[in-house]
């Protein structure tokens, strides 16, 4: 148990569903992180949220809509997606204090999502 | 933006020889950290490097951060079946945000 926990741990969606994916830290970290995992990218960073605010996104598709209420909840809206989204979708957390401070990332289970 | 490449992306080793897996960066890294991931699971930390030519040890697992902060290396004594998994570095320069390279999946032929 890292602390951080991911809902739903499986999901299947059609093409046309809009589904969301949860995440929750109990760690008071500051910074919370979504990551694609596939066998082409093995850990792409989606978004980055510090202090709430969106502070970094690496040109992610408009299908995948992050929403980040406060600091301990992190979700990841899906819409519209495509087969070439499955992956595994992982979040993370830390403690984001700047350069050259420890800033462990600490890792959820992950979302393993199929899109048919 | 910023790079860390990593080889080898695939190893397989009798149990009981060494591993090795190799970090490199085009400019000087802030720290470099490491990260393992067992198969079906989720990265885990390791160990973080900040000083040039550091050398840290746990166990059978020594890391190294090279004398110009551009390149790193894990290498695993006398592998044991527990140690199959992808490991992972991941670098930062400055105050920028962690970048993980493409990780090296080591599997073990006990």
């Amino acid at each position: 148990e890292t602390g951080v926990t991911q809902t739903p741990r499986h999901l299947v969606m059609g093409m046309t569903n809009k589904k969301s994916l949860k995440c929750e830290q109990h760690l008071g970290h500051n910074a919370m992180y979504w990551y694609k995992q596939s066998a082409k990218k093995p850990l792409e960073l989606m978004f980055v949220y510090s202090l709430e605010e969106r502070v970094e996104n690496n040109s992610v598709p408009s299908r995948f809509s992050p929403e980040c209420p406060n600091s301990s909840h992190l979700f990841l809206h899906l819409h519209t997606l495509q087969p070439e989204d499955s992956a595994l979708y992982l979040c993370a957390s830390s403690q984001d204090e700047g350069s050259g401070t420890l800033n462990i990332q600490y890792f959820g289970a992950g979302t393993r999502l199929s899109v048919l | 933006g910023q790079q860390v490449m990593q080889i080898p992306q695939y190893q397989h080793v009798q149990e009981g020889e060494d591993f090795t897996t190799y970090c490199n960066s085009s400019t000087t890294l802030s720290n470099i950290q490491w990260y393992k991931q067992r198969p079906g699971g989720h990265p885990v930390f390791l160990i973080q490097l900040v000083k040039s030519g550091e050398v840290k040890k746990q166990k059978r697992l020594t890391f190294q951060f090279g004398e110009a902060k551009k390149n790193s290396s894990l290498h695993i004594t006398a592998t044991q079946t527990t140690d199959v998994g992808t490991y992972f570095c991941a670098g930062r320069w400055g105050a920028q945000k962690l970048v993980f390279g493409q990780g090296t999946r080591l599997t073990i032929n006990p």
